[in-house]
């Protein structure tokens, strides 16, 4: 099992453009996490799937940030315009089932650079 | 949520045994214990969970109190590739891992 996809690794753009970031879970997981890295606020939720549905997105920092799930293999989570406090290094995460026995499985990350 | 709370960080030497508290004490039944771990620079890496008894897995062990308000993981012989930082975390269903600050652990040769 290849674990959870995410590209790009790296993404330097500028102020105002629009940021499209990708993930691919494992399959068979029917729940995938957006997560959010910086140095002042760690690691924040930002948004959850369940079943391709968007369950909880109450962590979504404001209208700029949407996120889409169009089915069991991919998400998005865009940035529209993007801003320079939006850098950050961007994980996505995906689950097996809603036990609290079921561990979150991460990819590597998207480190966004936003100038 | 029930809170989690660490050391911010500790010092090992390697090849020595590694214990990493964790208190939390609001902890509900039905809530399970993990832990992660975060290398430098790359995505959070889950290490070990329990509920009420002990476990052992090829990682770590995790230490449970009787009454499950405080657990310690316990890497046996530290090594350089273990320098991270530890998160406990408390998981009930289906939500989201709330990570703390967790604790840096440093190992020296």
């Amino acid at each position: 099992d290849a674990g959870v996809i995410q590209s790009p690794r790296h993404e330097v753009t500028e102020m105002g453009q629009e940021v499209t970031l990708r993930c691919k879970p494992i399959s068979g997981h029917d729940y995938l996490f957006w997560y959010r890295q910086t140095m002042m606020r760690g690691l924040e939720l930002l948004i959850y799937f369940n079943n391709n549905v968007p369950i909880d997105d109450s962590g979504m920092p404001e209208d700029r940030f949407s996120a889409k799930m169009p089915n069991a293999s991919f998400s998005t989570l865009k940035i529209q315009p993007s801003e320079p406090r939006d850098s950050a290094v961007y994980f996505c995460a995906s689950s097996e089932g809603r036990s609290g026995r079921n561990e979150q499985f991460f990819g590597p990350g998207t480190r966004l650079t936003v100038l | 949520d029930a809170k989690t709370t660490q050391p911010n960080s500790m010092e090992s030497n390697e090849e020595e045994p590694v214990h990493l508290p964790c208190n939390h004490s609001t902890i509900s039944g039905t809530d399970y214990i993990h832990w992660y771990r975060q290398l430098p620079s790359q995505g959070p890496e889950y290490v070990i969970h329990g509920l009420t008894s002990n476990v052992n897995n090829r990682m770590a062990s995790l230490a449970i109190a009787e009454d499950r308000k405080s657990s310690t993981l316990i890497l046996h012989r530290a090594t350089l590739r273990d320098a991270a930082v530890y998160y406990c975390i408390l998981r009930y269903s289906g939500y989201a891992l709330n990570f703390g600050k967790g604790t840096s652990l440093l190992v020296t040769p």
